[in-house]
Formats: structure tokens, C-alpha cells, sequence
């Protein structure tokens, strides 16, 4: 079946505007991840969606980040005000929910913030 | 809270040659869980292998294997008679009573033909 997909695949804004990054998991999966790889910080949790739970926001760097899962299916990472430092990978993942689980990974969406 | 060292952040081979990852990992749970994932020049993240913190038994997956020690804390990756193929960043990562994936810093492996 499909893998999980993102969009868009790159991403050029202005400092100061807004974002939405977009993931669709594998079907059938209940658990979705949002993770950021950047050349200084490595690979990096954000958020984490489950089923019908509250979401696991612990990794978000500040109150710019946001993010929504819709009918438990497709996610939406946005980003407000949008600084240079935000510029990164930002990669979707999915997995089944159980426990033990493993995540399978989008191909990310790559945002340059100029 | 998890943390995971790779100490190697780039290795160089020739063709056939065998290479070793290593990994350390960090947990205060009893319970965890480890992976290693590739991440070839195309971007994406492919997960490769997962293995249980009460499972010490090794693996081997063709030209790939695995020693895991809860001894050392380690999870150590072997690729034997290595090809182009295999160049790629390598993540060694854990996760535990936390489900998000911990991230090494990862190793960028370079096959030489």
C-alpha cells in the first residue's frame, strides 16, 4: 500500500508569514508523529497524535508551532511568524499505535524561510 | 528520558570492505525499545530494524546484523562486504514509556567503489 506523504515537498516563505505543512499517514494507522531535522539540532520530536487522545505537544519549540489531525487521518503542522530559524525538514511519521510500534516516515517537506 | 550516542558522525569504506555503527543509548525505563533507521541521499527515513529491551538475542538479516548488550548500553550495527548501496546516514534511536523516537546523531557512512 502507500506510504505516508507530505506536502508540499519544499517550501520557500518570507519571515513573518505563515506555514501549513501537510501529512498523510499510512491508512489504517492511528498514530502520527511530526519531527524536525535541522543541520544543528539533529532529529527532533515535535508532536504526537493518538487515535482520539490529546496530543503529546511536549516537543514544540515555542507557541508558534501548532499542529491538527482531522478525522484521525490527515495532519497539519502550521507555523505562525515563521523566522529564519525555523528553516528545516520537517518530517511526518506513522505507525500502527500499538506497543511495541515503529514508525515509517514521509519523505518530508523541506522549508526555507528567507 | 532517552538519549542515544553515535560517536562515529562519519566513516569511509571501500567496496566489501565490513563496517560497524555503534550506538550507546540511555534509559532510565526497564522497558524499551531500539531502532536503526537509513537515511540514503533521497531524504527519506527507512527503518531497517527493531529490537526489544528483553530480547537480547542478535540478528542477522543478510548482509546486515545486529548486537545488542544490555551490558554496555549498546545496539551496534554491521554491514558486511559493504556495497555503494549502503552509503547513507544511519540513525541509531530508542523510545520507551515515551513513544516519540530519540535520535542519535546519526553516521554518515561513504562506500568507496
Amino acid at each position: 500500500g502507500a506510504g505516508v506523504s507530505q506536502s508540499p515537498s519544499n517550501k520557500v516563505t518570507e519571515k513573518g508569514k505563515d506555514v501549513e505543512l501537510r501529512c498523510d499517514p499510512i491508512s489504517g494507522h492511528t498514530a502520527l508523529y511530526w519531527y524536525r531535522q535541522s543541520l544543528g539540532q539533529g532529529l527532533e520530536f515535535l508532536i504526537y497524535f493518538q487515535g482520539n487522545s490529546a496530543p503529546d505537544k511536549s516537543g514544540l519549540p515555542s507557541d508558534r508551532f501548532s499542529a491538527e489531525r482531522t478525522g484521525g487521518s490527515v495532519s497539519t503542522l502550521t507555523i505562525q511568524r515563521t523566522q529564519q530559524e525555523d528553516s528545516a525538514v520537517y518530517l511526518c511519521a506513522s505507525s500502527r499505535g500499538g506497543y511495541p510500534d515503529t514508525q515509517y516516515f514521509g519523505p518530508g517537506t523541506r522549508l526555507t524561510v528567507l | 528520558a532517552q538519549k542515544v550516542t553515535q560517536a562515529q558522525t562519519e566513516i569511509s569504506v571501500v567496496e566489501k570492505e565490513d563496517v560497524t555503527l555503534d550506538c550507546v543509548y540511555e534509559t532510565r525505563d526497564t522497558t524499551y525499545y531500539l531502532f536503526w533507521y537509513k537515511q540514503p541521499p533521497s531524504g527519506e527515513l527507512v527503518f531497517l530494524i527493531r529490537r526489544n529491551s528483553f530480547d537480547e538475542q542478535n540478528e542477522i538479516s543478510g548482509r546486515y546484523s545486529w548486537n545488542f548488550q544490555k551490558s554496555t548500553s549498546s545496539f551496534n550495527f554491521t554491514i558486511t562486504a559493504s556495497q555503494v548501496v549502503d552509503s547513507a546516514v544511519y540513525f541509531c534511536a530508542s523510545s520507551g514509556s515515551a513513544r516519540q523516537l530519540t535520535f542519535g546523531s546519526g553516521t554518515q557512512l561513504t562506500v568507496l567503489p
